[in-house]
């Protein structure tokens, strides 16, 4: 069984503040995801990564997918009130077929 | 609507009683996805269904959960003899492709039917 691990699990900082969260397994992906999900609404896409090591960014988030495809981080520079919400990264299994969500981690920034 | 849709969006019960939940994916799409997300948690696949493939029941927890998908579009995720503890979120989720499909397969989400049992 493929399982995702995310880091920390509540994180709350003030505007403009950096951080970087964490997704962590032991099993490799044929790709991985980021989510957003903001309360009493489904999970919104934010990127997917394929390519081992590779780095994408969107604005004031950069998300990179380790070498090995196990692991990945988002970090978000200066980060809004508007940030705040459970990010959510689910790796694709090998089949191409089912994803695996990892548990989140619960972002607050505060004004 | 060119979103997922769900419904009912709350829903409360009695333990005991059966409940069905509703989804409605994005036109065209010929995967879909039911997940469970319990209070402050991640979500937790339930089942996986693809074009007219036999459904993966792979994340099902108990024989009371079963789902159907009919003409491959709606699906309708059934949960017979609630308990207590069957109190979550209840999401679904269309995607463009599935088996062998691009690894870039994105999900579309609704936004889900809170369900209580009390």
């Amino acid at each position: 069984t493929q399982l995702l691990e995310q880091s920390p699990q509540f994180l709350s900082i003030q505007e403009g503040e950096n951080l970087t969260v964490y997704c962590n397994s032991s099993s490799v992906f044929s790709s991985l995801q980021w989510y957003r999900q903001e309360p009493g609404e489904g999970p919104v896409l934010l990127v997917t990564v394929v390519t081992g090591g590779e780095v994408k960014k969107l604005k004031r988030l950069t998300f990179q997918f380790g070498d090995a495809r196990k692991d990945s981080s988002l970090h978000i520079t200066a980060a809004q009130p508007g940030d705040t919400g459970l990010y959510l990264c689910a790796g694709l299994d090998n089949y191409g077929q089912n994803f695996v969500f990892g548990p989140g981690t619960r972002l607050s920034v505060l004004p | 609507g060119a979103g997922v849709s769900q419904s009912p969006s709350n829903k409360v019960t009695e333990k005991g009683k059966d409940v069905e939940l509703r989804c409605d994916p994005i036109s065209g799409h010929t995967a879909l996805y039911w997940y469970r997300q319990s209070l402050g948690q991640g979500l937790e696949f339930l089942i996986y269904f693809q074009g007219n493939s036999a459904p993966d029941k792979s994340g099902l927890p108990s024989d009371r959960f079963s789902a159907e998908r009919t003409g491959g579009s709606v699906s309708t995720l059934t949960i017979q003899r609630t308990q207590q503890e069957d109190s979550a979120v209840y999401l679904c989720a269309s995607s463009s492709s599935g088996l062998a499909g691009p690894i870039y397969n994105e999900q579309f989400f609704g936004p889900g039917t809170r369900l209580t049992v009390l």
